[in-house]
Order: structure tokens, then sequence, then C-alpha cells
């Protein structure tokens, strides 16, 4: 069965500071991989995606991911965050014309 | 504007009853997708349909049920509200066209007292 890990459920980063967030899936065939971010109170948007190609995916907002189909990863990573990066972000899972499982997330806390 | 739309922001029960939450697209989505969204456990997948009057389970099916009679509207039914179905629904829907991206309602807050 498919399923997404994201082994942090808190991370507090500096503003200016890099970042990761990890996310680990399972699933049995060419995986369709998306982040997603939560604002407090708001509804989620899709950071990036990846359904096949270059490994490297840019998104918006400065955000990147890399797929790595040896270690089942696909983190995501931005080179300097901002305050308004504060939020939480999920990792999902899916196949094409299959269900998409969700990571538990990560709340992302920057400090000033 | 592509829109995914949920009937009710918020919506307050009583142990019990019978509970239907409405969504419906407007892209002709073939895929459709009930979620809940429960804190420190990220949204987990309640039902989908990958097309009209077809259904799936999903990791959480106990004690809901769906309904796909048409294309763009799929629906969630709680045959008797727990308290322990109190929770963030999320509807969402997706095309089978490669590069489609995940279009989300902006959710039903149910509450069953």
């Amino acid at each position: 069965a498919q399923s997404v890990t994201q082994p942090d459920i808190h991370i507090t980063v500096s503003e200016g500071a890099s970042l990761e967030l990890r996310c680990n899936y399972s699933y049995g065939a060419t995986p369709y991989l998306f982040w997603y971010v939560q604002s407090p109170g708001q509804g989620l948007q899709l950071l990036l995606k990846y359904f096949s190609g270059d490994t490297l995916v840019q998104g918006i907002k400065g955000f990147e991911a890399e797929f790595k189909r040896s270690q089942s990863s696909f983190n995501l990573r931005k080179p300097s965050v901002h305050w308004s990066d504060a939020a939480e972000y999920f990792c999902a899972v899916g196949g094409y014309g299959n269900k998409l499982v969700f990571g538990a997330g990560t709340i992302l806390r920057v400090k000033s | 504007d592509v829109k995914v739309t949920q009937s009710s922001r918020y919506l307050v029960k009583r142990t019990g009853e019978k509970v239907f939450l409405e969504c419906v697209q407007d892209m002709d989505h073939e895929n459709m997708f009930w979620y809940r969204q429960d804190p420190g456990l990220g949204l987990r997948l309640i039902y989908f349909s990958y097309d009209v009057k077809m259904k799936e389970k999903g990791d959480i099916p106990e004690g809901y049920s769906v309904s796909r009679e048409k294309k763009e509207r799929f629906s969630l039914i709680l045959e008797s509200a727990s308290t322990n179905q109190t929770s963030m629904y999320l509807c969402a829907s997706l095309g089978q066209e490669l590069n489609e991206k995940l279009f989300f309602g902006s959710g039903t807050q149910l509450s069953v007292l």
C-alpha cells in the first residue's frame, strides 16, 4: 500500500537560513509526488509536483524538490527562508488514476 | 475560473444524525476525493471515485459512505454521526491528463456534539 512519511513534525529555522523538509514514500510503481503548503486558516496550495523527467523540480515561492528513486525520497528545499514561509507543509504520493495519499505534515516556524 | 465547491463551511450536528457533505466540481474531472484533516495526522483519505458510480475505499472508510451519481458531484455520507468524526473535511478533484494538479475545496468544519 502506498504511504508517505514526513519524519519531522515541527521544524524551526531562522529567517534567511536554508530549509530542507523531508519526505519518504512507499509506492509500487513510478509515483506522482506533490508538495502542498497550508497557511493558518487557509486552504492547501500546490508548491510543486513531479510526474516524470528531470528529478529536480522547481516550484512557486522559490521552493524546489528532488526526486531520488533509490532513497524513495522527495525532499523540499529553499535556499533562504522568509517569515511568510511559516506554515504547514504536506507531501503527497499517488499514481495515474489512483488515490493520493498525504503525509502527516511538517509545521515550519521561522525565527526572526 | 476552475472551482471545487463544498456546500457548507461550518456544520454542527448531533450524535446519531445522518450527515451529508456535498462537493461539486466544474472541471469535468474524473477523479474526486474525500479527505479529513486532523492536527498531527495530516490529510487522511476516506474514499475516492475515478468515474461516475465508481468508488474505492481510502485509508479510513469506516463510518462513511459516498455517492457519485453525476460526474460533477461527489457526496460524503455519515450514516450515524459520532463525536470522533468531528473534523475538517476536504473534497478534491483531479483530471486524467498528465500534469494535472489536485484542486481542493475550501473545506467543511464538522462538529458532532
